[in-house]
């Protein structure tokens, strides 16, 4: 079946804009997962959602990003206001519960000029 | 709070030849899994290989296997005969078994020459 999806597959957007960044993830996989891999930060986890829920937001970085989840599937990551050092690449991951393995999408590389 | 280390920036290996990648993690849960995971330019997070804390046989997929050090927290990842297509940067990472988020390692490297 298909993988993890992700759009855009790339995103350049200007300082003070509001990107949204959108991920399929693999059909009957019931949690979903957002990701940040920076050259500064490496690789750090930022929200968790199980079925339309986020109980694990730990890893947002600020008020100015949000998620949603919707009908247990599509998930879309909101970042208002972005600043320079929201440049990243954003992976989106999903897994079926309660099974530990996580499946990845091939990434949103977003560049704030 | 639980942290995953992987010593090695970078690593090479001769094609055909054997490599082993180290990890060691810090955690004080029983319950936890350990992943290896490759991403090769195309970014793409290729899952490689899991161990169950629980499970005192190291895993193994095919030319993929792990030395599993309970004790010692240590989690290093041998690759034989190794291929070009091997080449990536991979990612030692844990998960305890209650709690939902992958904690990564900073990476490795892996060039394959000829």
């Amino acid at each position: 079946g298909a993988g993890v999806s992700q759009s855009p597959s790339n995103k350049v957007t200007e300082k003070g804009k509001d990107v949204e960044l959108r991920c399929d993830p693999i059909s009957g996989h019931t949690a979903l997962y957002w990701y940040r891999q920076s050259l500064g930060q490496g690789l750090e986890f930022l929200i968790y959602f199980q079925g339309n829920s986020a109980p694990d937001k730990s890893g947002l970085p600020s008020d100015r990003f949000s998620a949603e989840r919707t009908g247990g599937s599509v998930s879309t990551l909101t970042i208002q206001r972005t600043q320079q050092e929201d440049s990243a690449v954003y992976l989106c991951a999903s897994s079926f519960y309660p099974n530990p393995e996580q499946y990845f999408g091939p990434g949103t590389r977003l560049t704030v000029t | 709070a639980q942290t995953v280390t992987q010593s090695q920036p970078e690593m090479s290996v001769q094609e055909a030849e054997t490599v082993t990648l180290s990890c060691t993690y810090d955690t004080s849960e029983s319950d936890y899994y350990l992943f290896w995971y490759k991403q090769p330019p195309s970014r793409q997070m290729i899952l490689v290989i899991r161990q169950e804390a629980y499970k005192q046989q190291n895993a193994t997929e095919n030319r993929f296997s792990v030395n599993f050090q309970k004790a010692a927290k240590s989690f290093s990842l041998k690759i034989s005969d190794s291929q070009l297509g091997d080449a990536a940067m991979y990612f030692c990472a844990y998960r305890t078994g209650t709690a939902s988020k992958l904690t990564f390692g900073t990476g490795t490297r892996l060039q394959v020459t000829l």
